[in-house]
């Protein structure tokens, strides 16, 4: 595609639930980042991918948070048991390769948790 | 443990002015550092990446400098339009690691 695509744009849940956020990177951008916005808040960094190497996970807030990347392509945010903080913008990234290469961000999946 | 800046956090200014945006990082080891804009609902837009052996980029209206050594980087907006009213954000790339280490922003409001 065009740009980083996210979906589902916005996802209302019920506290205690599961939720899954897609995000489909840039064709050909081996780097993928997860963020979250929080209101008022910055950004937070969550997790880093970059092709076959492993994960940089060192942002997830609790073991309620995972991803994965299949293919090293569509990558996928999920929450366990999601919380009323969980409430927030999450944000996904790509750009080519590491290092020094822009990075192209989507519109992000509004999470609210009631 | 790298922190980033951003002065002022709002600003409000007449139409066709120009003006600046003010980023402060407390550690030069950087690889790279990136503004980026954001309007309101919206995901971020890159404007300019400015890599740690630059000292600045230019695009259109905008121009965004690199002063490593001192921690600093400005991005100057040229005769300002209302549509350039967002929130701007610079985050930088650390040596070693991958992630970007985003600023609060500077909530840009350009007034008709």
């Amino acid at each position: 595609g065009a740009g980083v695509s996210q979906s589902p744009s916005n996802k209302v849940t019920e506290k205690g639930k599961d939720v899954e956020l897609r995000c489909d990177p840039i064709s050909g951008h081996t780097a993928l980042y997860w963020y979250r916005q929080s209101l008022g808040q910055g950004l937070e960094f969550l997790i880093y991918f970059q092709g076959n190497s492993a994960p940089d996970k060192s942002g997830l807030p609790s073991d309620r948070f995972s991803a994965e990347r299949t293919g090293g392509s569509v990558s996928t945010l999920t929450i366990q048991r999601t919380q009323q903080e969980d409430s927030a913008v999450y944000l996904c990234a790509s750009s080519l390769g590491e290092s020094g290469n822009t990075i192209y961000f989507g519109e992000g999946s509004w999470l609210t948790v009631v | 443990k790298q922190e980033v800046t951003q002065i002022p956090a709002a600003l409000s200014v007449p139409e066709g002015e120009n003006l600046v945006l003010n980023c402060s990082f407390t550690d030069s080891a950087i690889y790279n550092l990136q503004w980026f804009r954001q309007d309101p609902g919206k995901g971020l837009t890159s404007l300019l990446l400015i890599q740690s052996s630059q000292r600045e980029q230019t695009s259109g209206r905008l121009n965004a400098s690199l002063d490593k050594s001192s921690g600093r980087s400005t991005l100057y907006i040229a005769a300002s339009q209302p549509g350039d009213s967002a929130t701007y954000l610079c985050a930088v790339k650390i040596q070693g690691a991958q992630k970007l280490v985003f600023g609060q922003g500077t909530r840009l409001t350009i007034n008709p």
